[in-house]
């Protein structure tokens, strides 16, 4: 079964670009969309943001000028950079994988986030 | 932005008990919603897609229901594993896909 795994530092200093990526396994990365979200200390799920295997990519207008979401196909991996990170940045980072809407019979059906990975705490301090 | 707003924030019930938990969008998501459990230092879980559609290999006793801006995820007879945090999120035509603040069912 596919099965998602993150990786990248685990400790960023401020001002500076937290960079993490999700390597797909079981499975191939080329469907689907691909999704990063964070839970901060205690806190709930925020969702960063995704990109379709053919690259195409929709962030959250919170960190959008701070974000980018890119797609490796040949190595089945995806990755994530935030720019500028400050202390509320701090927090448990997931990728998921997100299937999206499906046509049936004239509908849309949406099937959630199905796969996820295990998460990586990321700590932004000096 | 759609806001979800979970209630209650803590249900404390025992095995046995029925749970009802509900979650309320600010616009309408149609059934583009899914339920998540979340167990203590492990990843959320995919329970409910399109509003009352189990997962694969989620057991009978959940069940979702609701459309437009209501939503519930019923557990009809709780197991002492199915003490965590729930979340909905939605996927509506525009990000951010939302996710509720979460309710914590714990154990009475």
């Amino acid at each position: 079964q596919v099965q998602l795994q993150e990786s990248g530092p685990g400790l960023v200093k401020p001002s500076e670009t937290l960079s993490l990526t999700c390597s797909v396994s079981g499975g191939s990365i080329s469907s689907y969309y691909w999704t990063w979200i964070r839970q901060s200390p205690g806190k709930g799920l925020e969702w960063i943001g995704n990109i379709y295997y053919s690259g195409s990519t929709k962030y959250n207008p919170s960190l959008q000028s701070r974000l980018t979401i890119s797609i490796d196909t040949s190595k089945n991996q995806f990755s994530l950079k935030l720019s500028s990170v400050t202390a509320a940045d701090t927090a448990v980072y997931y990728c998921a994988r997100d299937r999206g809407m499906t046509m049936i019979a004239g509908d849309f059906y949406y099937y959630g986030m199905d796969v996820w990975g295990q998460g990586t705490t990321v700590t932004v301090s000096s | 932005e759609i806001v979800l707003t979970q209630s209650p924030a803590t249900l404390s019930l025992s095995p046995g008990e029925r749970a009802t938990l509900s979650c309320r969008a600010s616009q309408s998501v149609s059934s583009y919603l899914a339920w998540y459990q979340q167990k203590p230092g492990q990843a959320p879980r995919l329970l409910i897609y399109h509003a009352s559609n189990r997962a694969t290999g989620i057991p009978a006793r959940f069940s979702g229901s609701g459309s437009g801006t209501d939503f519930t995820l019923t557990i009809s007879s709780l197991e002492p594993e199915d003490f965590a945090v729930y979340y909905c999120q939605q996927r509506s035509n525009w990000p951010p896909y939302t996710f509720g603040q979460g309710t914590k069912l714990e154990i009475k």
